[in-house]
């Protein structure tokens, strides 16, 4: 069983470039979610998608936005970035979309922003 | 609206003792609870979650957890810790509202003294 992987593991931006994270789900799973975890903090939610549609947001401002495909993998992109934008970016799959379904984690992506 | 307060950022045991990691929660809606673990330049892998029936949960590598409604709690425990526990733990929280998201605490770090 293929786990969550996410490309690249590591990306060094300068402040205004865009930036696009990828990820592939677990096989079988239909639902990703993207967190935001900055140093020393637990994650945040930013976004979910289902069948390619977003699914729920959080409290993060239209510069981030995504993409399903059809083979369930995801893009997280990321335009005019800021300083505060450097954070390790995880990407989760899970089976479906319900609250007890359990998320799958990949390893991540550091992004730096100098 | 849902929150996680995990009481104490660092924990520290020596090997063979009782591990305690402490999570409230505070959530409008009945609580699914969660406790995923963080290894050094990994993604969250998960330990246990609670939705509904017994309160309480066994997860892997010898973690449990107790939902306590009145205290509004779940805290996390292990009677002996072992080395290989050394790591970042942070407990979770979603809920019944249509919208699939967790809610991290800001994470416990848990170091086991040899």
């Amino acid at each position: 069983e293929t786990g969550v992987t996410q490309s690249p593991t590591h990306l060094i931006k300068t402040r205004g470039q865009q930036v696009t994270l990828r990820c592939s789900s677990q096989s079988g799973h239909n639902t990703v979610s993207w967190y935001q975890q900055a140093l020393g903090q637990g994650p945040q939610f930013i976004f979910q998608y289902y069948r390619e549609e977003e699914n729920g947001r959080g409290n993060f401002p239209p510069r981030f936005s995504g993409l399903q495909f059809p083979n369930y993998s995801s893009e997280l992109n990321v335009n005019a970035l800021e300083l505060d934008d450097s954070a390790l970016y995880l990407c989760a799959s899970s089976l479906r979309t319900g609250e007890d379904s359990p998320l799958h984690f990949g390893n991540g992506t550091r992004l730096t922003v100098t | 609206a849902q929150s996680v307060t995990q009481l104490g950022s660092h924990v520290s045991v020596s090997e063979g003792a009782l591990v305690l990691l402490r999570c409230n929660y505070s959530s409008s809606v009945p609580p699914y609870l969660f406790w995923y673990v963080q290894y050094p330049n990994q993604g969250l892998q998960l330990l246990l979650k609670y939705t509904t029936g017994a309160t309480l949960v066994k997860g892997i590598n010898g973690f449990e957890a107790e939902f306590k409604k009145s205290e509004t709690s779940f805290h996390l425990t292990k009677p002996s810790a072992h080395m290989s526990d050394a790591a970042e733990y942070f407990c979770a929280v979603t809920g019944a509202t249509g919208r699939r998201a967790l809610t991290f605490g800001s994470g416990t770090r848990l170091q086991v003294q040899p």
